[in-house]
C-alpha cells in the first residue's frame, strides 16, 4: 500500500520561499501510472488543489499560484516537492500531497505558517 | 475553473438517517467525481470515484450517482463515525476543483 509523507519547516516568514517535500513508500513515481498532486486547506477552509507533477516532469500548476509555484520530482529519492515564493499570511495552511486523478492515497498533511 | 456547487453547506441528522449531499458542476465533467470524507485533523478520504464507484474497503451504506452537472451522495444510514465533512471534486479539468464541503453533524 502505497503511503505518502510531507516534510518541511513549519514556519516562514513573510515574503520568503515555502518549500516542502513529500516523500512516497510503497511504491515507485517512475512506475508511471499517476500525477503526483500538492493541495492545501486553509485554516477551518476547504480544499485548494495546488498543482501536479509526473514522473517524466511534466507539470500543471493551479493558474491562481503559478507565478509562484515551481513543483519538480526526484525519482532516485522517490520523492516530489513544492516551492512557494514571496509568501505571505494568505499561504498559511495545511499542506498535503496525494497520488493521482482519484487522489486516493494522502500524506498525513503538514500546517505551514507564515509569520514574522 | 470548473466551480462545483455543494449543497447544503451543514446538516444535522440522527443515526440511522439517510443522508443526502448534492453537488453541481457549473460545467459538463462527465462521471469525472470523487466524493472524500474528512474527519477533523485528519487528511480527506476517498469514498467513491467515477461518481458512483466504492473505493475498496469503504462501507456499502456510502453511494454515489449522477452525470454530467448533477451528482448526490448518500449514507444510507448514518453511523456515528460518520460524522465528517464531505467534499465533491471534479477532475475533468485542469485545475481539479473541490466543492466548499458539507459538514455532517448528529
Amino acid at each position: 500500500q502505497v503511503q505518502l509523507q510531507e516534510s518541511g519547516p513549519g514556519l516562514v516568514k513573510p515574503s520568503q520561499t515555502l518549500s516542502l517535500t513529500c516523500t512516497v513508500s510503497g511504491g515507485s513515481i517512475s512506475s508511471g501510472g499517476y500525477y503526483w498532486s500538492w493541495i492545501r486547506q486553509h485554516p477551518g477552509k476547504g480544499l485548494e488543489w495546488i498543482g501536479y507533477i509526473y514522473y517524466s516532469g511534466t507539470t500543471y500548476y493551479n493558474p491562481s499560484l503559478k507565478s509562484r509555484l515551481t513543483i519538480s520530482v526526484d525519482t532516485s529519492k522517490n520523492q516530489f516537492s513544492l516551492k512557494l515564493t514571496s509568501v505571505t499570511a494568505a499561504d498559511t495552511a495545511v499542506y498535503y500531497c496525494a497520488r493521482g486523478n482519484w487522489f486516493d492515497s494522502w500524506g498525513q498533511g503538514t500546517l505551514v505558517t507564515v509569520s514574522s | 475553473d470548473i466551480q462545483m456547487t455543494q449543497s447544503p453547506s451543514s446538516l444535522s441528522a440522527s443515526v440511522g438517517d439517510r443522508v443526502i449531499i448534492t453537488c453541481q458542476a457549473s460545467q459538463d465533467i462527465r462521471n469525472y467525481l470523487n466524493w472524500f470524507q474528512q474527519k477533523p485533523g485528519k487528511a480527506p478520504k476517498l469514498l467513491i470515484y467515477d461518481a458512483s464507484n466504492l473505493e475498496t474497503g469503504v462501507p456499502s451504506r456510502f453511494s454515489g450517482s449522477g452525470y454530467g452537472t448533477d451528482f448526490t451522495f448518500t449514507i444510507s444510514s448514518l453511523h456515528p463515525e460518520d460524522i465528517a465533512t464531505y467534499y465533491c471534486q471534479q477532475y475533468d479539468v485542469l485545475p481539479r476543483t473541490f466543492g466548499q464541503g458539507t459538514k455532517v453533524e448528529v
